[in-house]
Order: structure tokens, then sequence, then C-alpha cells
């Protein structure tokens, strides 16, 4: 099936510092979601991206829809230990139809050091 | 408190051994699926539902089976547990509609297998 690449796989910063993470994908995408995983939970939804080119915030959290509809990013600005966990990409292909499948990212792994 | 619930969080069995993981939800969604998250890998869908009674393979259907004959249940059925299929095991679910709705699935708290 569809893959996402999402990168980096993990990253280790200081609390206080922004982040950065991207998704892409060979194919056309007509959503891109945005998920955390706290240890020992299931994911959450953080943000939902429906056009291309839209930039949408979540208090510290910001996405944006890439314009070629095949990438997406996050951006946490002003990290704070509470951010650690796994962020995971997830994708809707633009097929057409009812299908709601979603496609993952293998997740990026965020950790903060206070 | 709208949710979904899998159960149990923790299992451990042996090989060959039928065993099944029960999923509900109380939100009346439509639309539910099961997912496998291994290291390395991410979360790979293994069969979702449309509706009651509607089901279809994702992408690692292989040695499960589900069922949907009611809106609120989706269980994961794993008739000949192997070693390989120790994982950890999400239920989501969403709700059919508008168009801004259905795609954000809501995830269950995990279920641990470990087949040994």
């Amino acid at each position: 099936g569809q893959q996402l690449n999402q990168s980096p796989q993990s990253m280790f910063i200081q609390e206080g510092e922004d982040v950065s993470m991207n998704c892409t994908s060979s194919s056309i995408f007509n959503t891109w979601l945005w998920y955390k995983q706290d240890p020992g939970e299931g994911p959450v939804l953080l943000i939902a991206l429906y056009k291309a080119g839209e930039l949408t915030s979540n208090g510290r959290l910001t996405a944006q829809f890439g314009i070629t509809r095949k990438d997406s990013f996050l951006n946490i600005s002003a990290s704070i230990p509470s951010d650690v966990g796994i962020y995971f990409c997830a994708g809707r292909e633009n097929s057409g139809g009812s299908n709601y499948k979603l496609t993952f990212g293998k997740g990026t792994l965020l950790t903060v050091n206070p | 408190e709208a949710q979904v619930t899998q159960n149990p969080r923790y299992l451990i069995t042996v090989t060959g051994k039928k065993l099944t993981v029960t999923c509900s939800q109380n939100m009346n969604h439509e639309y539910m699926s099961w997912y496998r998250q291994d290291p390395g890998l991410g979360l790979r869908q293994i069969y979702y539902s449309m509706n009651v009674e509607v089901t279809d393979k994702g992408d690692v259907p292989e040695g499960y089976k589900v069922s949907r004959k009611e809106k609120r249940n989706f269980p994961l059925i794993l008739e000949s547990p192997s070693p390989n299929q120790t994982s950890l095991y999400f239920c989501a679910s969403s709700p059919r509609g508008t168009r801004f709705s259905y795609n954000e699935q809501f995830f269950g708290p995990g279920t641990r297998l470990t087949v040994l």
C-alpha cells in the first residue's frame, strides 16, 4: 500500500527550542492529519488540513498542507517537556468515492530535555 | 464520555490458541478500523469497516479476521496466533457525515499482545 516518508525518525531537543518535522508522499493527498501519541495511549488528533497551501495553528503547533499536495509539515514552537511523544502524519489519497482509509507515516519520536 | 474501548489491554498467549480482542465505541460512528503498531513501522491498517456487515482488508490482513454485526462493536479475531503477530493493536472509529468529520479517527487505548 501507499507509504508516507516521515522525517526525522527521532529528535532530542532542549526545552524552549522549536521543532519541525515533515511528511512526503509519492501520491497526491486531499487530506493531511497530524497525530500525537503519548506513552501507553492511542494517537490523538492535533491538526487536520484539507486544502493545498492551508496553514493551520493549534496553540504552539502549526501545520501546513503543501502546495504540491504531496507533503506536509508540523512545527512546534517553544517546546515544553509534555511535548514528548510520537508524532504521526497521516494522509488520505485523492482517490474519489468514499474511501476513508488513512495512511500513516512511521512517526517522529520527540524527546524534550528540561 | 465518548470513547473507544478495547479489551483486554494486555494479553500473553501461546501459538495457535484462538483469541479475540474486542473493540467498542459509544459515539454511533459508522467507520471502524484496526491497526497494529510495530517499532520502526508505524501504524498499519489491518481491517476496516464502513458500516454494519461491511468489512474490507487493510494493508496487513493476513492472519486476522473481523466482524461487524453491530454498529458499536468491531472485534479482531486471531484464529491461530503466531509470534509475528506480537504487537500493539489499536482500534479506531470515525463518523461519516460531513467531509470534515469523517477524517478524525478516535483511537482506543491499545492492546498489547504477546504470542509465545
